[in-house]
């Protein structure tokens, strides 16, 4: 069974950067196709996609967001961690962690965590 | 970047209607579509993928439909479950953009 879970700050403050941490098990990185996507949603708005990681390393992000993102995994942890540096009021969202499918040629997330709400505010 | 738009943004339906959510990318987008539920606090739920596929344990009454530009979500007969947001996605590009969603709501 797969599971994802997100962890960290509920609050931060505007100029700082933001590290969320996804936590998974049921599966691992060393299977190939394997990836991890963040997607965010801001309150009562739509879902807006962030970035991925692939079981061999390569990565791929948001070109509007490309600049302020880093997406990393740690394999022996079964974490994958997404910093968003100069944080701004407009990133208030619940950002959320996916699981790729690996029977497809592209991508689909099949698999999503609880979701972690996080706040920009002074 | 490929914009995706969501026709009706909400609709009000009853249960056992048939129901008809569309998305439209601004480019073509061949079969790479996605389609999302998802209900009100919860985490999206993957429905069907690459435009027709229905995910594993997701009810025959969701199909999906389309290629190049225009895809259709279809519900057969609106269950009470059924009741929530609905979300295309486009994994064609490397923006990989959702729709901006179309809320079922009761009549």
């Amino acid at each position: 069974q797969i599971t994802l879970k997100e962890s960290g700050p509920t609050l931060v403050k505007p100029t700082q950067t933001l590290t969320l941490t996804c936590t998974f098990s049921g599966f691992s990185f060393d299977t190939s196709g394997v990836g991890v996507a963040w997607i965010r949603q801001p309150p009562g708005k739509a879902l807006e996609w962030l970035a991925v990681i692939y079981w061999d390393d390569d990565k791929r992000y948001s070109p509007s967001l490309n600049s302020r993102l880093t997406i990393t995994k740690d394999t022996s942890k079964n974490q994958v961690v997404l910093t968003m540096t100069n944080m701004d009021p407009v990133d208030t969202a619940t950002y959320y962690c996916a699981h790729r499918m690996t029977t497809t040629p592209h991508d689909v997330f099949d698999i999503w965590g609880q979701g972690t709400m996080v706040s920009v505010s002074s | 970047d490929i914009q995706m738009t969501q026709s009706p943004s909400s609709l009000s339906a009853s249960v056992g209607d048939r129901v008809t959510i569309t998305c439209r990318a601004s480019q073509s987008i061949n079969y790479y579509l996605n389609w999302y539920q998802q209900k009100s606090g919860q985490a999206p739920k993957l429905l069907i993928y690459t435009t027709s596929n229905l995910q594993t344990g997701v009810p025959s009454r969701f199909s999906g439909s389309g290629s190049g530009t225009d895809f259709t979500l279809t519900i057969t007969s609106l269950q009470p479950e059924d009741f929530a947001t609905y979300y295309c996605q486009q994994t064609y590009s490397l923006t990989r953009t959702f729709g901006q969603g179309t809320k079922v709501e009761i009549k």
